[in-house]
């Protein structure tokens, strides 16, 4: 499986904008760029995706490196909301064994102060 | 409307039981999951279904059975649950999972506690 690594916190005022880094050296030409985010008590959540270019939606900005061996999630203007942990994963070209799975990492701990 | 529901929420039993969790999406997707959360936070998937045929099967103790009734439904048996099982299980679906760029939608989660 390709691996991730991300920092284990991060902390931000509310907002500002937040840039989440996250290293995927090993990534291959076929797998996709997820970022989820698990809010306390609750399942993860998609936040954005992207191949190649970066791309914008209404949660965040996803900036992809030329090389595509890191990626920065961008939340604009961080709310209280936004705390959260912050999986990064590259989720696999389902044409092998791996059936398109996502697979967590450690993700970042985002703390978002008043 | 909830698009990947789980029941129960809670559920707390003893060492020895067995017992089920539910999962149902309304969501016309073709594949759903079962994933882990210990307490550690890692999030580990147990299994996935396409089309109610099994597609992924990582190392989960055979007390673990996952059934798929219809494609919308995938609900996951334990028997001779043990402490270790105590954990939080998310059920969760995607369209065909043969499209790397899917977005997975996820459950509220199962909170179980072995005693």
């Amino acid at each position: 499986d390709a691996k991730t690594t991300q920092p284990n916190s991060m902390e931000s005022n509310e907002e500002e904008p937040v840039h989440l880094p996250c290293n995927h050296s090993t990534i291959s030409g076929t797998d996709y760029i997820h970022w989820y985010r698990q809010l306390p008590s609750q399942g993860p959540e998609y936040v954005i995706h992207g191949l190649t270019s970066n791309v914008n939606n209404r949660m965040a900005s996803l900036a992809i490196a030329e090389d595509r061996k890191s990626s920065t999630l961008i939340l604009h203007r961080a709310t209280l909301r936004d705390a959260a942990v912050y999986y990064c994963i590259l989720r696999e070209s389902a044409g092998g064994t791996s059936y398109g799975k996502l697979t967590f990492g450690q993700g970042t701990i985002l703390t978002v102060h008043p | 409307d909830t698009a990947v529901s789980q029941t129960p929420k809670y559920l707390v039993t003893q060492m020895g039981n067995d017992k089920s969790i539910k999962c149902e999406q309304n969501l016309g997707h073709d594949t759903m999951y079962w994933y882990k959360q210990d307490s550690k936070k890692f999030l580990k998937i147990m299994f996935s279904y396409n089309n109610k045929e099994l597609i992924i099967n990582e190392t989960v103790p055979n007390r673990f059975s996952p059934k798929s009734p219809d494609k919308a439904h995938l609900n996951l048996h334990i028997n001779s649950l043990e402490l270790g099982d105590s954990a939080v299980y998310f059920c969760a679906s995607s369209p065909s999972g043969t499209g790397s760029g899917n977005t997975i939608y996820f459950g509220e989660g199962s909170w179980l506690t072995v005693v």
